[in-house]
């Protein structure tokens, strides 16, 4: 079965760069039509999509983050990557990584890892 | 961007009770429009894709509906576990964004 799970730290400075890591088993990231994504999800808020790599290494992200963030694989290690720059407090959220099958998430996003809170203080 | 508007924001209801909430794009996403429920410290649930798919699993008391602007999704009758958050996310283009959440309870 597919599962996902999210790591990184808990706590980061104002900043600072984040970096949180996705590792997942059950399906491959070489496969035509695969994608994994990150959103995130301030405490109380919305959710908030940031960033999608593709089986092929096609990459999407939220314009308004886009000059902050990083999105990269693994595929050998299952596992995709993302990175934060110039982190604030206003990024304090839960970040998800989650599966989606075909094209642009068109069927959802089908399984999700269980979230790691980030918060962001000095 | 493509914005998501949700209503109500938050509503109360009984066990049995038939459950509507709508979701509105700024502009046609045409059917790509999927629904999430969501419960506290807990990873959103895919429950419809492509705005009328039941996902595997999900019980057919979910159903969704509509098509370019306008989306409903409705649970026939409300059960205890369904009290939750439910939001609704278009996959037409990028950047994907999500609805702002209703909140389902009693």
């Amino acid at each position: 079965q597919i599962t996902l799970k999210e790591s990184g730290p808990t706590l980061v400075k104002p900043t600072q760069t984040l970096t949180v890591t996705c590792t997942f088993s059950g399906f491959s990231l070489s496969t035509s039509g695969v994608g994994v994504s990150w959103i995130r999800q301030p405490p109380g808020k919305a959710l908030e999509w940031l960033a999608l790599i593709y089986w092929d290494d096609d990459k999407r992200y939220r314009p308004s983050l886009e000059s902050r963030l990083t999105i990269s694989k693994d595929t050998s290690k299952n596992q995709v990557v993302l990175t934060m720059t110039n982190m604030d407090p206003v990024d304090t959220a839960t970040y998800f990584c989650a599966h989606s099958g075909g094209g642009l998430a068109v069927a959802g996003f089908d399984y999700w890892g269980q979230g790691t809170l980030v918060t962001v203080s000095s | 961007d493509i914005q998501m508007t949700q209503s109500p924001s938050s509503l109360s209801a009984s066990v049995g009770d038939r459950v509507t909430i709508t979701c509105r794009a700024s502009q046609t996403i045409y059917s790509y429009l999927n629904w999430y429920q969501q419960k506290p410290g807990k990873a959103p649930k895919l429950l419809i894709y492509a705005a009328s798919s039941l996902q595997s699993g999900v019980p057919s008391r979910f159903s969704g509906s509509g098509s370019g602007t306008a989306f409903t999704l409705t649970i026939s009758s409300l059960q205890p576990e369904d009290f939750a958050t439910y939001s609704c996310q278009q996959s037409y283009t990028s950047p994907l964004t999500f609805g702002g959440g209703t909140k389902v309870d009693i």
